[in-house]
């Protein structure tokens, strides 16, 4: 089964750094099957709805990110280990939220997301 | 505020049919497909409707979906309790190059 594993709750003050992962299991055999489907990250604040932040392909670790979260966010990818990651270079209290990534396919201009990841909650305080 | 809109909420009693809708432009509903993502209380969302009306496997056929110019639909048959959740749609958007969700809508089951 296609799984996506995040990394647990972190709490953070703000202004620190953060590295959250997704590692992908059940379709990884071979590090090219991980390569062909992109990987993106969804923002969830507290009781509010969903926000795409940006893509990464595997293969060639080609990146793209939404308006909103270009130069906030990196999102990178180590294809030897099926994982992508989502790092901050200094959380704001803003960036509280939960963080979810998804498998996308093999089209990045897609919003097709076939397979979740639990999520994993970051909370920042002052 | 989102691009793609949808009603904030939505209900209907046991057994019952229900309609989402989710109204978008020309440069994302309006020229790629739509998908429908459910979200049960803290849980990770789900896709259930791709490709505007396609079901993926597991998916009740009870879950419908339609897209006709710039905007499209989410319908539940024979509503279940289980049914209870907020609903997103989501779409490409060619012009900000990005993917568009709905705003959500909380669906209750009366």
């Amino acid at each position: 089964d296609v799984q996506l594993v995040q990394s647990g709750a972190e709490v953070k003050k703000a202004g620190e750094s953060l590295k959250i992962s997704c590692k992908a299991s059940g379709y990884t055999l071979g590090t090219n099957t991980f390569a062909r489907y992109w990987i993106g990250w969804v923002r969830q604040m507290p009781g509010k709805g969903l926000e795409w932040m940006g893509v990464i392909y595997p293969g060639d670790s080609e990146t793209r990110y939404s308006p909103s979260f270009q130069g906030q966010v990196t999102i990178s990818v180590l294809k030897s280990i099926s994982t992508a990651y989502l790092q901050w270079s200094s959380l704001k209290v803003s960036d509280t939220a939960m963080y979810f990534c998804v498998r996308v396919g093999l089209n990045r201009k897609s919003s097709y997301f076939d397979y979740w990841g639990h999520g994993t909650l970051v909370t920042v305080s002052s | 505020q989102s691009v793609l809109t949808q009603p904030p909420s939505a209900s209907g009693t046991p057994g019952q049919r229900v309609s989402i809708s989710c109204s978008g432009s020309p440069s994302n509903i309006g020229s790629n497909v739509l998908n429908w993502y459910q979200q049960l209380p803290g849980a990770a969302p789900k896709l259930v409707i791709y490709n505007n009306n396609q079901r993926p496997s597991g998916v009740p056929d009870r879950f419908s979906g339609s897209k006709s110019g710039t905007s499209g639909s989410l319908a539940i048959s024979g509503l279940q309790s289980e049914d209870e959740a907020d609903y997103y749609c989501a779409a490409w958007d060619d012009s900000l190059d990005e993917v568009l969700f709905g705003g959500g809508t909380k669906l209750t089951v009366l």
